[in-house]
């Protein structure tokens, strides 16, 4: 176990529709990074934020937006849901600006109808 | 995209056997990191090989680096069942971001 949690676990979700997922990052940790993982695919970065502000960001529309707490936590946002956006949805933290060590969360599934 | 490649994409063998993976990767590394995912849950960190190293060593598990092919690989020595997953190696782009490959998918025959 990471100490990192994702919530929901899984979710369904039709298209148009918005949604958000969450992540705890892992004690200690201030930079936590969201990636996609399509089904038989590797993780995809899709971005990353340090002391709550964003800090880097992959090839993903604006339609997929973030939020880091005070407290580390972090929420991903995704409006207009496609049904390409059906994927598991990974957090990871790290305890300095882009760790070399990144530790995962467990995964929110989402199936986009 | 995805920088790095793992091959084979799908190995299966028996329990007891060495288990061997390669990742090839396309441009300079300060470190490479090796990850394995069970059943679409998230990933677990395995390794960490830097660039001035050659080889490095966690319980059954070994990996080696060739910066000048821009390669490496990783082996599972006395394969168990447990060890069925998918292993991926990862690279840091700048200072931000994990480049996956697309995995291994490991299947260990009782």
């Amino acid at each position: 176990e990471t100490g990192v949690t994702q919530s929901p676990t899984h979710l369904i979700k039709t298209r148009g529709q918005q949604v958000t997922l969450r992540c705890s990052s892992q004690s200690g940790h201030n930079t936590v990074s969201w990636y996609q993982q399509a089904l038989g695919q590797g993780p995809q970065f899709i971005f990353q934020y340090y002391r709550e502000e964003e800090n880097g960001r992959g090839n993903f529309p604006p339609r997929f937006s973030g939020l880091q707490f005070p407290n580390y936590s972090s929420e991903l946002n995704v409006n207009a849901l496609e049904l390409d956006d059906s994927a598991l949805y990974l957090c990871a933290s790290s305890g300095e600006r882009g760790g070399e060590t990144q530790y995962f969360g467990p995964g929110t599934r989402l199936l986009v109808l | 995209s995805q920088q790095g490649e793992e091959d084979p994409q799908a190995l299966s063998i028996q329990e007891g056997e060495n288990a061997t993976m390669n990742c090839s990767y396309k441009t300079s590394i300060n470190n490479l990191q090796w990850y394995r995912q069970n059943s679409g849950r998230g990933l677990v960190h395995l390794i960490l090989i830097r660039s001035n190293e050659r080889e490095k060593h966690s319980g059954r598990l070994r990996v080696t680096l060739d910066t000048s092919k821009k390669s490496s690989s990783l082996l599972i020595t006395a394969s168990r069942a447990a060890d069925t997953a998918s292993y991926f190696c990862a690279k840091i782009q700048g200072a931000q971001k994990l480049v996956f490959g697309q995995g291994t998918r490991l299947t260990i025959n009782p």
